[in-house]
This record gives C-alpha cells, sequence and structure tokens, in this order.
C-alpha cells in the first residue's frame, strides 16, 4: 500500500495558469508538508499544515495556498503560474508529538511551467 | 540557525565496494535528530537512517551505517558492499528536539553516489 501518495506526477502547463497537486497519505499521521525541489535539488520546506492548522508558511509567493480537506489530505493549489515555479514538489507526513519522528514522502510532482 | 552541509556534490564507487559519504552541521542544540535520505531517479524520498544525538551508539541498518561524531558536529554515512540500487541523490537532514509537534527539517544539499558496475 501506497503510504503517500501524490497526483499527477508530472505536469506540464502554460504561464499564467492555475493549477493543483492533489496529496494524500494513509498513514493516520497528523502533520503534512509541502517542499519545492529545485533543479540544484536543494529541497525548501513551503507549508506544514497540523491538525488542519496551517503551521508553517515560508516566504512562499501567496500564489500558492494549502488545502487540506482532512487530515489524510493536503493539496496545493498554484495560481497564475510562472516560468520559476518549475520544480518538483515534494508532499510529506509524519506522526504528531514526540519522539524521533521521521517524514514520509511521497513521489514528487514534476511540475514544469512553459 | 541550524545549518547541514554536505561538501560532497558527487562520489562514486565501485559495485560490492564500500563508500561514505560526509555530512557536517551546525547548531547550539545538544539534543537533536540526524537523517539520512536517498532519492533514486524516481525522485521520491526514502528514509535511509536516522541517528538521536543522545544516543551514542551509530545507528545501523543492513549495509547502511552512520558514523556520529558530536563533538565534531560530524553525521557520515558509509554504505557497506555498494549495489547498483544505491545509485541516488543523498541527502543528510537535522531537526530540533523539540517539545513542540511543529519541527522543520534542515536539509544539505546531497550528494549525488554513483555506482560503476
Amino acid at each position: 500500500d501506497t503510504a503517500v501518495s501524490q497526483t499527477p506526477k508530472y505536469l506540464v502547463t502554460q504561464m499564467g495558469n492555475d493549477k493543483s497537486i492533489k496529496c494524500e497519505q494513509n498513514l493516520g499521521h497528523d502533520t503534512m508538508y509541502w517542499y519545492k525541489q529545485d533543479s540544484k535539488k536543494f529541497l525548501k520546506i513551503m507549508f506544514s499544515y497540523n491538525n488542519k492548522e496551517l503551521i508553517i508558511n515560508e516566504t512562499v509567493p501567496n500564489r500558492f495556498s494549502p488545502k487540506s480537506p482532512d487530515k489524510a489530505h493536503l493539496n496545493l493549489h498554484i495560481n497564475s503560474l510562472e516560468l520559476g515555479d518549475s520544480a518538483v514538489y515534494f508532499c510529506a507526513s509524519r506522526r504528531g508529538g514526540l519522539g524521533t519522528d521521521t517524514q514520509y514522502f511521497g513521489p514528487g510532482t514534476r511540475l514544469t511551467v512553459l | 540557525a541550524q545549518t547541514v552541509t554536505q561538501s560532497q556534490p558527487e562520489m562514486s564507487v565501485q559495485e560490492a565496494e564500500t563508500v561514505t559519504l560526509s555530512c557536517t552541521y551546525d547548531t547550539s542544540e545538544s539534543d537533536y535528530y540526524l537523517f539520512w535520505y536517498k532519492q533514486p531517479p524516481s525522485r521520491q524520498m526514502i528514509l535511509v537512517i536516522r541517528q538521536e544525538a543522545y544516543k551514542q551508539q551509530n545507528a545501523t541498518e543492513n549495509r547502511f551505517s552512520v558514523n556520529f561524531q558530536k563533538a565534531a558536529k560530524s553525521f557520515s554515512l558509509k554504505i557497506s558492499d555498494s549495489q547498483l540500487g544505491d545509485a541516488a541523490m543523498y541527502f543528510c537532514a537535522y531537526r530540533t528536539f523539540t517539545l513542540d509537534s511543529n519541527y522543520q527539517l534542515i536539509w544539505g544539499a546531497g550528494t549525488k553516489l554513483i555506482i560503476k558496475p
């Protein structure tokens, strides 16, 4: 069974369009994350959601908005796509609370903006 | 602020040989966690191994082991009997031992591991 899934795996679109990436985890985890991995492979956290509450919102343009309909889902909506948005986007989840919690990552979504 | 440094952008090793990937970090905290993640060409991020800073014993997972030197703030990954399937980007990551349920992973820039058949 897939622990963290993302759809689509590939997304090619034109500048100015609005697109969404879906993420689902079946691990019963409390916190979910979105990361952006640029062409240099550097991972940058964008958002995290804990019990449907936005916890972290790094310096991300407000064109990006996370939506969490329930604890198992954290979707990423991107409005007015720009060339610089081209990257691989990873969803991740982890169990809440203390301890050596580790993040479990989805397979990634490669977004290409033309 | 904590930082994680992987000084080797790329490493190569002959199949069946042993390779060590370096990671250093900077922190003023005494308790924290360290991780190695693997990202194969499929792009999925896979947890390889983790280490709690308060544990003196180095973590091991089958062919993967770490050399954790807390005083030197070093956390290297050793891969024994390298296999073609080990070819991937390897990321070192740090997280604080926080009582809050919220935390971030601080990531290194990654090391590309090439396995030569």
